[in-house]
């Protein structure tokens, strides 16, 4: 059964620290691995991943994804409080684009 | 640009009843459709998926079905509601062109919230 597993669930934090989110994942013929946030409604999208070793950033997010562990790492340095949010980690396997998704990592970032 | 739409936003409805749930696509054609539920506090679950009209493929024997009258339309439907039918449904969409850019990327509808009691 394909499957995403994402650690921790829930994480609280100060303004100012560096997070690491988990991601790891057990499909069948895996294409790629997204990141995405979910504040209050719709995720909106971080990162696709299809190479391992290769580290994709934007601002303080960057995450890498190693395909031989099968795993991948969300990390945001000097979070703010605009970073409380779900993150989504989600795997594409087979045909259609079809996505596989994790329990998400609720984070809470504290003044 | 491309948008995406679902309504209702919100809904409460008795054990039993109907459901029909739109999704709608503008600003692209032949997209790959999909619908998801999210339970509280969990992560999303695959439902039903549509790579063209008249075309659903459904994930998870459930208490739904689901429809693609036009391309650019999906509809998600129940003829009698369950208690376990409660949750976020989001609608999401791909360009469905293998190899392009943003091949991957799913958008995300703004959900409806279903509260069945």
């Amino acid at each position: 059964e394909d499957k995403v597993v994402q650690s921790p669930l829930s994480l609280v934090v100060h303004e100012g620290d560096t997070v690491t989110l988990n991601c790891s994942y057990e499909v069948t013929n895996f294409r790629s691995l997204l990141w995405y946030k979910q504040e209050k409604k719709a995720p909106t999208f971080l990162f696709m991943l299809t190479s391992s070793g290769i580290e994709k950033k934007s601002g303080r997010l960057s995450s890498i994804l190693d395909k031989k562990e099968l795993f991948s790492i969300l990390n945001i340095t000097a979070t703010q409080t605009g970073d409380s949010a779900i993150y989504l980690c989600a795997v594409e396997f087979g045909g259609a684009q079809k996505l596989v998704f994790g329990q998400g990592t609720r984070l809470t970032i504290n003044p | 640009s491309q948008t995406i739409h679902q309504w209702p936003a919100t809904l409460v409805q008795p054990v039993g009843s109907p459901l029909s749930l739109e999704c709608t696509v503008e600003g692209t054609s032949n997209p790959n459709l999909y619908w998801y539920r999210q339970a509280a506090g969990r992560g999303l679950q695959l439902l039903f998926y549509s790579v063209g009209i008249g075309q659903i493929s459904s994930e998870v024997p459930q208490n739904l079905s689901a429809s693609r009258p036009q391309d650019r339309q999906f509809i998600l439907s129940s003829k009698k509601l369950l208690l376990s039918d409660s949750g976020f449904y989001l609608c999401a969409w791909t360009k469905g062109l293998a190899g392009g850019p943003g091949y991957n990327e799913q958008f995300f509808g703004p959900g409806t919230r279903l509260t069945v009691l």
